[in-house]
């Protein structure tokens, strides 16, 4: 089942910062967080593992609450190099995952 | 290291004829993974291999569309007779050999059936 991810949209303006939300209904082993540019591939940000363990990228970093089945995804100090679909994707411990339908981040100079 | 390749990057093609897409995964890559992506579903996953063996079909949409993986640096996805509705953007990706489930996509084919 296609995990809900919110907000479906965000503008901000550079240097302001951004949550993301990811839900799922099921079980999780795995979260895993990917980010598209217009016309590219989605691209790896990072994974958190069955735990509660909170991984950073650069000023992103993300957090896995596995009893509420919920990832967040906190992007601060925003940067134009940000924009873009922000993917969440749920893994059941099967190689599985399953992507919501993205939030689009558009940042502003 | 070239990353995931597909072929072609676009493809238009009229209704009823045959579609098929190709991709070279990551050298040493043991999992190899078929998406969709529209606007309205978002990221479908479509099939995925281990060593080369379907290991999950149950995302593909209907007999109209086969997969294969003859051998672990080559893989196929088919559309016979293609549809409209099969326009999309299919990404293929790769994953190596570890404990974490890392996926790495290729650029995609954006396909147009008239």
């Amino acid at each position: 089942q296609q995990p809900v991810q919110s907000p479906q949209a965000v503008i901000l303006r550079e240097g302001e910062d951004a949550v993301i939300n990811c839900s799922s209904s099921k079980a999780l082993y795995s979260v895993h967080w990917y980010r598209q540019k217009h016309g590219e591939a989605p691209v790896f940000l990072m994974i958190l593992l069955k735990g509660g363990e909170q991984k950073g990228h650069e000023k992103i970093s993300a957090s896995f609450n596995e009893k509420k089945q919920q990832s967040s995804l906190y992007l601060t100090a925003s940067q134009l190099s940000y924009s873009g679909t922000y993917f969440c994707g749920t893994e059941r411990g099967d190689d599985k995952i399953i992507f919501g339908k993205g939030t689009r981040l558009h940042i502003l100079p | 290291d070239a990353g995931v390749i597909q072929s072609p990057r676009h493809e238009v093609t009229e209704m009823g004829q045959e579609v098929t897409l190709r991709c070279k995964p990551i050298s040493g890559h043991n999992s190899l993974f078929w998406y969709r992506q529209t606007m309205m579903r978002g990221l479908e996953l479509l099939i995925y291999f281990n060593n080369n063996v379907p290991i999950d079909d149950s995302g593909m949409p209907e007999d109209r569309f086969s997969a294969k993986m003859p051998n672990a640096s080559f893989s196929t996805l088919k559309i016979q007779p293609s549809e409209p509705r099969d326009s999309a953007v299919y990404f293929c990706a790769s994953r190596p050999t570890s404990a974490v489930n890392i996926q790495y996509f290729g650029a995609g084919t954006r396909l147009s059936v008239l």
